[in-house]
């Protein structure tokens, strides 16, 4: 089964932009890559979905390059709400329909 | 308002007392399915239903079952919980499985259970 692999933590001060990288060097053709946003003691909540390329909405952007084996979350100008755990997901086509998070990563901003 | 409603919010029980975490879901929804989380295990997943009828395990489904007779509802039942059962547990809907644009999971409040 593909599996990603994410940083534990990442820190950074309100304003900036914040770029978190995911692998996933055994991506299945089919699969989509997810990425959901968890605050303490909350569900998850999806952020943004992608295939390839890039694509943008609202609250982020997710840059997929030619290859797909990695994808960059991109969040512009953090705020200390932004403080959270963001996962990873692959949507696998090929693994029962299982789901598998990680660990995710545990962003800090700080002012 | 469109959402999934777990009860209770928060359990404190006894190693063998049989309960059960309701999981429900107002959006029409095929797929269900629970995690529970454990710090620096991330998200797990217990089971997940594919429709009515339809449960398949996860990742972690030792201890743990589940049924799917309506389409909204998809409880957790712990026949005998155990204190390694003590976490955070959460309930999950997605308009169906699989990749699609429109797929994303919508997260229940989630129960917190202590087994003691």
């Amino acid at each position: 089964l593909a599996k990603t692999t994410q940083p534990i933590s990442m820190d950074s001060y309100e304003g900036q932009e914040v770029n978190i990288t995911c692998s996933h060097n055994n991506i299945a053709t089919n699969d989509y890559i997810t990425w959901y946003q968890q605050f303490p003691s909350q569900g998850p909540r999806f952020i943004i979905q992608g295939y390839k390329t890039k694509v943008t909405n609202e609250v982020a952007s997710l840059f997929i390059p030619a290859d797909r084996k990695s994808s960059t979350l991109s969040l512009p100008r953090v705020s200390l709400s932004d403080t959270a755990v963001y996962y990873c997901l692959l949507i696998l086509t090929g693994g029962g329909n299982k789901l598998t998070f990680g660990t995710g990563t545990q962003l800090k901003v700080e002012l | 308002e469109a959402q999934v409603t777990q009860n209770p919010r928060y359990l404190i029980t006894v190693t063998g007392k049989k309960l059960t975490v309701t999981c429900s879901q107002n959006m029409n929804h095929e797929y269900m399915s629970w995690y529970r989380q454990d710090p620096g295990l991330g998200l797990r997943q217990i089971y997940y239903s594919m429709n009515v009828e339809v449960t398949d395990k996860g990742d972690v489904p030792e201890g743990y079952k589940v049924s799917r007779k309506e389409k909204r509802n998809f409880p957790l039942i712990l026949e005998s919980p155990s204190p390694n059962q003590t976490s955070l547990y959460f309930c999950a809907s997605s308009i169906r499985a699989g990749p699609d644009p429109n797929n994303e999971q919508f997260f229940g409040p989630g129960t917190r259970l202590t087994v003691l």
